[in-house]
């Protein structure tokens, strides 16, 4: 079955710090790709998405990934964190014929220590 | 504009009884979706509704679930009996179109535990 996996479910950084969330996919045929967040007691909030344009996606509060090809991979970082950034982070993928129908990872919680 | 919402917000109930939840999409939003994240899992796929049409259904874990979309507006998702392996958050997201880069729009969710 074709899926999404996310590496860590938990990662801690320093305010100010790198963000590196990581995201790879599964299949020969890249997909729509896309990051969403939740913040507490929040419904997920889409934060960028790739559909097949530019590689390297900006996306909503400084964010951005790239998509690799090579790596079958759709990593999410930030250079700089800020605490508000705390929250849990899904990558997500619609496969080719999917409609829209949204495979998600298991979500990463990102922990920003002052 | 408001965005989706779901009530309740949390449902603690019994296993064996039933329980419903519902979700109002954003106003004019055909399409509607139901996800459900059992505690430490992903968040799987249940189905899609297209106004008041059932578009894909492939997600639903069994028959005792049923959802409903009388009217092509808010939807309901009825569990009939609960099971213990029920338990988890149901979040349901609307869009405007069904394309793929269409934007769906999330809920906060109903957190489900059975007991």
């Amino acid at each position: 079955a074709q899926s999404v996996t996310q590496l860590g479910s938990h990662v801690s950084v320093s305010e100010g710090a790198l963000v590196l969330l990581r995201c790879n996919y599964s299949s020969s045929v890249p997909p729509y790709l896309f990051w969403y967040v939740q913040y507490p007691n929040q419904g997920l909030q889409l934060l960028l998405k790739y559909t097949s344009a530019a590689t390297l996606v900006k996306g909503i509060n400084g964010f951005e990934a790239e998509f690799k090809k090579s790596e079958t991979s759709f990593h999410l970082t930030k250079p700089s964190a800020h605490m508000s950034d705390a929250a849990e982070y899904f990558c997500a993928v619609i496969y080719s014929g999917g409609y829209q129908k949204v495979t998600f990872g298991t979500g990463t919680k990102l922990q920003v220590i002052p | 504009e408001a965005g989706v919402t779901q009530f309740p917000s949390h449902s603690v109930i019994e296993k064996g009884q039933t329980v419903t939840l519902r979700c109002d999409p954003i106003s004019g939003h055909d399409n509607l979706y139901w996800y459900r994240r059992v505690m430490g899992k992903e968040i799987k796929f249940l189905l899609h509704f297209v106004k008041e049409s059932k578009q894909d259904e492939s997600g639903m874990p069994n028959n005792r679930f049923l959802a409903e979309r009388t009217g092509g507006t808010y939807s309901t998702l009825k569990v009939q009996p609960a099971e213990l392996e029920d338990s988890g958050v149901y979040f349901c997201a609307s869009s405007l179109h069904q394309g793929v880069s269409d934007e769906q729009y999330f809920g906060p969710g109903t957190r489900l535990t059975v007991t």
